[in-house]
């Protein structure tokens, strides 16, 4: 089956770094996905990773270590409109190619 | 350009009440799909699309149906709505795994059903 594990919430302070964690269980994996969504809103994509390593863009960063089943997003120089939840999703060729997304971690970001 | 647009936005109904919810994209992406989100669970995909005329069940289908009739329209369906199928649902669309690349999904706004 799949199984997608993040914390349910997080905290930082603006200006800050905050890394928000993602591990998943899944046979066929085919890229790993975050998406922020701001509540009451719908989900924006990110980033992709499909390879080990880190994917940069701007202020936030992704890395994927497939052996290990783990992701991050990394996000630096807070700003009080990080404040969101953040969701991991896997797709799977074992799965239709769909996603399967994790509960989300609510960010907050104070000043 | 619109992306995904859902209707309605919101709506209540009574139990026992049938409804459909339709979703529409104009990026002309093959694949479409409907989800719940419901606190603390995430999103749950309830049917799928991998194509016009096409249709096929996710994790949560019991008591929703879908139709593709055509490529930019997918259409849910509450035959008779029950007070757990009360939630935020989510039409998304985006294209396969080909050569495009692994592409992301793209959301519409959500619709806000209330079912007493």
């Amino acid at each position: 089956g799949q199984n997608i594990d993040q914390p349910t919430e997080m905290t930082a302070t603006e200006g800050a770094i905050v890394q928000i964690n993602c591990t998943y269980q899944t046979s066929g994996f085919n890229g790993l996905f975050w998406y922020q969504q701001h509540a009451g809103e719908a989900p924006t994509f990110l980033s992709y990773n499909v390879l080990d390593g880190l994917e940069e863009k701007g202020r936030f960063s992704s890395f994927l270590s497939r052996s290990k089943g783990y992701s991050y997003l990394l996000l630096k120089e807070l700003q009080m409109k990080d404040s969101a939840s953040y969701l991991c999703a896997v797709r799977s060729y074992n799965y239709g190619q769909n996603f399967v997304f994790g509960p989300g971690t609510r960010l907050s970001v104070l000043p | 350009n619109a992306g995904v647009t859902q209707t309605p936005k919101f709506r209540v109904l009574k139990t026992g009440q049938s409804m459909t919810l339709l979703c529409a994209q104009d990026m002309n992406h093959e694949y479409m799909y409907w989800y719940r989100q419901d606190p603390g669970m995430g999103l749950r995909l309830i049917h799928y699309s991998v194509g016009e005329g096409t249709t096929a069940k996710g994790e949560v289908p019991d008591g929703y149906n879908v139709s593709r009739l055509k490529k930019q329209n997918f259409l849910l369906g509450l035959e008779s709505a029950a007070p757990s199928q009360t939630s935020v649902y989510f039409c998304a669309s985006g294209t396969g795994t080909g050569a495009g690349g692994n592409q992301p999904q793209h959301f519409g706004d959500g619709t806000r059903l209330s079912i007493l």
